[in-house]
């Protein structure tokens, strides 16, 4: 059973660009959750979809981040006009829809760099 | 927002000694995760507590949520190199989604 997939998992990018990163939930699972971490700092939650709908984005930067989790395909989420402070490691999760449970499996990482 | 604080941020121990992180919260918890991120690795899922004065053991891990449900403790007995990492708590919230604490850095010395 394959567990949660991202890619890619470095992504290098100048400063005004676009960054998309993908990530497939594990098998099963229909709850998706993406999380930054910035370097030598904890995780902080940005948004969290089910298929087609987004559920909770309060850590979603206002400006240029959206995230999509379509009926097809893997989520996506997508950086317009990055800048220097989007350098970070990106993690998406996934979770199974069972209430009372919570813990989620996480992915490798998109490493982002913008120079 | 609710926030999780985890002490001590960084733990320097030899092979063979043990270790503990705390986690507190400000708010009564409805339950608790334990984390573990290797170096340049990803978050992986330890542990899940709910009930007041949980105690679950994994091998050389023992975890307990406290009697009110706003802290909790990871312990490890006779750590390793192989535990070296960051070990996270993180709390669930209303949608699923999860608080991390701050993190306790441990480095194991052979």
């Amino acid at each position: 059973n394959a567990g949660v997939m991202q890619n890619p998992r470095h992504l290098v990018r100048r400063r005004g660009q676009e960054a998309r990163l993908r990530c497939s939930p594990m098998k099963g699972h229909s709850h998706v959750y993406w999380y930054r971490q910035l370097p030598e700092e904890g995780l902080k939650f940005m948004v969290y979809l089910q298929k087609e709908n987004i559920i909770d984005e309060s850590g979603m930067p206002k400006e240029r981040f959206s995230a999509e989790f379509p009926k097809e395909g893997p989520s996506i989420l997508r950086i317009q006009q990055v800048v220097r402070g989007d350098s970070a490691a990106y993690f998406c999760a996934s979770s199974p829809s069972r209430e009372g449970t919570y813990e989620q499996y996480f992915g490798p990482g998109t490493r982002l760099t913008v120079t | 927002g609710q926030q999780v604080m985890q002490i001590p941020q960084y733990q320097h121990v030899q092979e063979g000694e043990d270790f503990t992180t705390y986690c507190n919260s400000s708010t009564t918890l409805s339950n608790i995760q334990w984390y573990k991120q290797r170096p340049g690795g990803h978050p992986v899922f330890l542990i899940q507590l709910v009930k007041s004065g949980e105690v679950k053991k994994q091998k050389r891990l023992t975890f307990q949520f406290g009697e009110a449900k706003k802290n909790s403790s990871l312990h490890i007995t006779a750590t390793q190199t192989t535990d070296v990492g960051t070990y996270f708590c993180a709390v669930g919230g209303a949608t699923n989604k999860l608080i991390f604490g701050t993190g306790t850095l441990l480095a194991v010395q052979p």
